[in-house]
C-alpha cells in the first residue's frame, strides 16, 4: 500500500520568501506528526495532528510557521519569510492512532539561499 | 523532560563484526523507546520498540536491543554486520501516555567495511 508522501522532494527558495511543504499521510491515520532534520539541531519535533486539530504546536520554532491539516487528511506546513536557518529536511509522519507507529515520509529538502 | 544521548557520531564496523550503538535516555516516568535506521535521501524506518514489555526487544534485520532501567541505557546490537547495514541510526523517547511525540538522539552513522 502506498505509504507517507510529501511534496516537494526538493524545494530552493530565496530568503524572505514563502514556502508551503506538503503532506500526504497513510489513508485512515488519524495522527500526523512534522518534524525537521538539521546539521546542527538533529532531529526535532514541530507539530502534533490529531485528525484536523493541533493539540500540541510546541515545537514550531517561531511564528512564521504554521500548519495546517483539512479532511483529516493532507497537511501543509508553511513558513512565512523564509531565513537562511530554516534550511533543513522536512519530516512527515503518520500513525493510525495517537499511540501507534509512525511511518515517515521520505521528507523535503529546504535550501534557503 | 526527556532526552537521549547516543554515544559516537560514528561507529565503524567490519563486516560480519559485532554491532554495537549506544542509546542512554532520561526521563522522568517510565517511557518508551525506539531505534529508527535512515538510509540514504529516504525517510525513518522503525527497527524496534520497548513498550513496557519484555526488555530484550528483537527488531527487523536481525537487530535487537535491550533496556537497562538501572543503566538508563537502550543499547542496538546485531551479531554480524552486513554491508546493507551502513546507514544512520535514531535512538528515541517518546511518553508512555497520551500521544507519542518523538523526542531523538543525534544520530550515529555506522560504517560497514568489506
Amino acid at each position: 500500500g502506498a505509504g507517507v508522501s510529501q511534496s516537494p522532494s526538493n524545494k530552493v527558495t530565496e530568503k524572505g520568501k514563502d514556502v508551503e511543504l506538503r503532506c500526504d499521510p497513510i489513508s485512515g491515520h488519524t495522527a500526523l506528526y512534522w518534524y525537521r532534520q538539521s546539521l546542527g539541531q538533529g532531529l526535532e519535533f514541530l507539530i502534533y495532528f490529531q485528525g484536523n486539530s493541533a493539540p500540541d504546536k510546541s515545537g514550531l520554532p517561531s511564528d512564521r510557521f504554521s500548519a495546517e491539516r483539512t479532511g483529516g487528511s493532507v497537511s501543509t506546513l508553511t513558513i512565512q519569510r523564509t531565513q537562511q536557518e530554516d534550511s533543513a529536511v522536512y519530516l512527515c509522519a503518520s500513525s493510525l492512532e495517537p499511540r501507534g507507529e509512525q511511518f515517515f515520509g521520505p521528507g523535503t529538502r529546504l535550501t534557503v539561499l | 523532560a526527556q532526552s537521549v544521548t547516543q554515544l559516537g557520531s560514528h561507529v565503524s564496523v567490519s563486516e560480519g563484526a559485532l554491532v554495537l550503538l549506544r542509546c542512554n535516555y532520561s526521563s522522568s516516568v517510565p517511557p518508551y523507546l525506539f531505534w529508527y535506521v535512515q538510509y540514504p535521501n529516504q525517510g525513518l524506518q522503525l527497527l524496534l520498540k520497548y513498550t513496557s514489555a519484555a526488555t530484550l526487544v528483537k527488531g527487523i534485520n536481525g537487530f535487537e536491543a535491550e533496556f537497562k532501567k538501572s543503566e538508563t541505557s537502550f543499547h542496538l546490537t546485531k551479531p554480524s554486520a552486513h554491508m546493507s547495514d551502513a546507514a544512520e541510526y535514531f535512538c528515541a523517547v517518546s511518553p508512555n501516555s497520551g500521544y507519542s511525540t518523538l523526542t531523538f538522539g543525534k544520530g550515529t552513522m555506522l560504517l560497514v567495511s568489506p
